[in-house]
């Protein structure tokens, strides 16, 4: 069965530290890949995307995720976190075959961003 | 602005109580999805719908239905809640367009079972 990893269940950074949020998945077919973001509160928005072309994708708030296809990875980063950064991230994969629309997502990451 | 409004954001019922949540949405999506998250877990897709098409995933139990009598509303019945099935309750929607496609997701409904 298609499954999503995410290998960090809590992180806590102080800001202006970089951030490397793993994610790794098993279908070995195409596929879409998501990174979805929940903020204290509020309900899961998406934060970027991959679909196809250049395997750096940027999205909303400095955050930007490269898909490594022999690795079947899909990490998030960015460079500098701030306080409001403090969310709960989940990686998400949708496969393009037999697959639908439906997600398969990750347990989440919390990270925590200290002053 | 809502786009996809989920009611209520808490509820209790009592073991073996039949309850409904309700999902509604201003977007005119053809897809609808009901996904149960429990602490710590991943979003687990419980169904979706394809305009009227209801699609099941196999494990999911009997014990859950789902209703989408017009485009903007969809319902989550669970017909004799255990303690198990305590969790949060996330409805989405998308559009067809596998190229633009991505889940607007509601606040969510908390379950609790007693």
């Amino acid at each position: 069965a298609q499954s999503v990893s995410q290998h960090n269940h809590h992180v806590i950074l102080s800001e202006a530290a970089s951030l490397e949020l793993g994610c790794n998945y098993s279908y070995g077919g195409t596929v879409n890949l998501f990174w979805y973001v929940q903020y204290p509160g509020q309900h899961l928005q998406l934060l970027l995307k991959y679909f196809s072309g250049d395997p750096l994708v940027k999205g909303i708030k400095g955050f930007e995720a490269e898909f490594i296809k022999s690795k079947f990875s899909f990490n998030l980063r960015k460079p500098s976190v701030q306080w409001s950064d403090t969310a709960e991230y989940f990686c998400a994969v949708r496969k393009l075959t037999g697959g639908g629309n439906k997600l398969t997502f990750g347990t989440g990451t919390q990270l925590k961003v200290e002053l | 602005d809502a786009m996809v409004i989920q009611n209520p954001r808490y509820q209790v019922t009592q073991f073996g109580k039949p309850v409904t949540l309700s999902c509604s949405q201003t977007l005119n999506h053809n897809v609808m999805y009901w996904y149960q998250q429990k602490s710590s877990q991943a979003p687990k897709l419980l169904f979706h719908y394809y305009d009227k098409d209801f699609n099941n995933e196999a494990d999911t139990p009997d014990n859950f239905q789902s209703r989408r009598p017009n485009t903007s509303f969809c319902f989550l019945d669970i017909r004799s809640p255990g303690l198990g099935d305590a969790a949060m309750y996330l409805c989405a929607t998308s559009t067809r367009d596998t190229q633009t496609e991505k889940l607007f997701f509601g606040s969510g409904t908390q379950l609790s079972v007693l």
